[in-house]
């Protein structure tokens, strides 16, 4: 079973500053199956960045993904006030069929 | 506008079954895989299961804590998709979201609903 876990549990930072997120899978996968999603309080997900690298329709260039095999990152350059959210990274194809990181929360320091 | 709703949700004691309706539109529903994700209070998202389009098998795939008790299908004619939820526990009290998988071969899930609450209690 593959394990995803993102790291800093919570990150406190200042707007205007950039964000580094990590998500680590305990198995390698594939870079097409890695996605970024962030979620606002009583609010669904949305879908930031798919394919570990492309961000979704609407989602600002401030955002990007990098990363392969077992660690991938997400970067927020210049953090706007409705950045602070939670964060959380999922994969698809490895047994089970998605799973997801147990989250980061992006705090305003 | 592709959109998915959630309808269904309510208060069930444990033991019991509710079902869970998404109702899509703004997409070709035939062709999409369609998957239902959970979110406990306060918690991180869960994955439930994910049903393929009848082009793709139709099969559906479950997380091991839903293996046996929820069913996934659809009505492709309704645009439809539903989780039938027995013998529930009261680790299943969470709010089920509905999504839409891309089309490509990414996976992701790029549309969801506003999620709807089952409580499982006595």
């Amino acid at each position: 079973e593959i394990v995803l876990t993102q790291s800093p549990g919570t990150l406190s930072l200042s707007p205007g500053e950039r964000a580094t997120l990590s998500c680590r899978a305990s198995q390698s996968v594939s870079s097409s199956y890695l996605a970024w999603y962030q979620q606002k309080p009583g609010q669904a997900p949305r879908l930031l960045i798919y394919g570990a690298s492309s961000r979704a329709t609407g989602i600002p260039d401030r955002f990007s993904g990098s990363g392969s095999g077992t660690d991938f990152t997400l970067t927020i350059n210049r953090l706007e006030p409705e950045d602070f959210a939670v964060y959380y990274c999922q994969q698809y194809g490895r047994s089970p069929l998605y799973s997801f990181g147990q989250g980061t929360k992006l705090e305003i320091k | 506008e592709v959109q998915v709703v959630e309808s269904g949700g309510g208060l069930v004691k444990p033991g019991g079954s509710l079902r869970l309706s998404c109702a899509a539109s703004g997409f070709n529903f035939n062709y999409a895989w369609m998957t239902w994700v959970r979110q406990a209070p306060g918690k991180g998202l869960e994955w439930v299961g994910t049903i393929k389009s009848k082009g793709g098998g139709g099969t559906s795939h479950y997380a091991a804590p839903v293996e046996g008790r929820f069913t996934i299908s659809r009505d492709d004619s309704r645009n439809t998709v539903y989780l039938q939820m027995n013998t529930l526990k009261t680790e299943d009290t969470a709010v089920y979201y509905c999504s839409k998988v891309r089309s490509d071969s990414c996976y992701s899930l790029e549309c969801w609903g506003q999620g709807a609450l089952v409580t499982v209690s006595s």
